[in-house]
C-alpha cells in the first residue's frame, strides 16, 4: 500500500503558464516533505521542501503548499519553462523514522511546451 | 566533483548470475541508501545504512544484500539475479537528520534476461 501517492502520472502545460503537481499521503506520522526533480539518465535532485509546522514554502518560481488536515501537498511552478520538463517526485519522512528514510510517490512527468 | 558515484552505469545479467553495484560518496554523509525505480512505482527503498557499521532492510529487500564497507562506500549485491530485478538502481547519501534530504547518484540501469 503506497503511503505517498501522486495520482497524475503526467502533466502537459504551455510555457509561461502555471504547473500544479499534487501529492497525497496516508501516514499521519509524516512531518517533513520534499520534492525532487529528475531528468532522464540522471539521479533525482532536491528541489524544495516543507516542514509540517508550515503551510507554504517558496523558492523562486517554486512554491509548495501543505494541507495537513487533508494530508495533501502541491507544488506550483510559475511560470513554467521548457527546462522544467522532467519527472517530479514527492517524498515524505517522519521524525521518528530510523535513518531518515524517505518514502517516495510514483512521480509525475511534466512536459512544458514552448 | 563532490557527490555520489555509482558503478557500473549499465549492466545486463543472465538469470541466476550475481553482481555487486558499487556506490561511494565524498560528502562525509552518515547515512546511505539503495533505491530501485520502476515505472509507476516511484523510488522504493531496498536497504539503508543509518551510520557506518549498521544496515537495515527497507521496503523491498528480498533478493538483495548490502555491505557498508566504510563511511564512504555502500554496495548492493544480487546473489542470484531474477528478471523481476530489472530496474534502475539509485544510491543516495545524507546526513541522516530529519530535515535534510538526500544526494543521489546517477543510477545503474540493470537488465536481467
Amino acid at each position: 500500500d503506497q503511503q505517498v501517492k501522486q495520482n497524475s502520472p503526467s502533466l502537459s502545460v504551455q510555457e509561461g503558464r502555471i504547473s500544479i503537481l499534487n501529492c497525497d499521503y496516508t501516514n499521519s506520522m509524516f512531518d517533513y516533505f520534499l520534492w525532487y526533480k529528475k531528468y532522464p539518465a540522471e539521479g533525482p535532485t532536491f528541489l524544495i521542501s516543507i516542514s509540517s509546522i508550515k503551510d507554504k514554502n517558496e523558492d523562486g518560481r517554486f512554491t509548495v503548499f501543505l494541507n495537513k488536515s487533508a494530508k495533501h501537498l502541491s507544488l506550483h511552478i510559475v511560470p513554467s519553462q521548457p527546462g522544467d520538463s522532467a519527472v517530479y517526485f514527492c517524498a515524505a519522512s517522519a521524525i521518528k523514522a530510523a535513518g531518515n528514510k524517505l518514502t517516495f510517490g510514483g512521480g509525475t512527468r511534466v512536459l512544458v511546451k514552448p | 566533483n563532490a557527490g555520489v558515484t555509482q558503478t557500473p552505469k549499465f549492466q545486463v545479467l543472465k538469470t541466476g548470475q550475481s553482481m555487486t553495484l558499487q556506490c561511494a560518496q565524498d560528502m562525509n554523509h552518515n547515512s546511505m541508501y539503495w533505491y530501485r525505480q520502476d515505472p509507476g512505482m516511484g523510488l522504493r527503498l531496498i536497504y539503508y545504512s543509518a551510520s557506518e557499521g549498521t544496515t537495515d532492510k527497507g521496503e523491498v529487500p528480498n533478493g538483495y544484500n548490502v555491505s557498508r564497507l566504510n563511511k564512504r562506500e555502500f554496495s548492493l549485491r544480487l546473489e542470484s539475479a531474477a528478471p523481476s530485478q530489472t530496474s534502475v538502481y539509485f544510491c543516495a547519501s545524507g546526513y541522516g537528520q530529519h530535515n535534510y534530504g538526500y544526494t543521489f547518484g546517477s543510477g545503474t540501469r540493470l537488465t536481467v534476461v
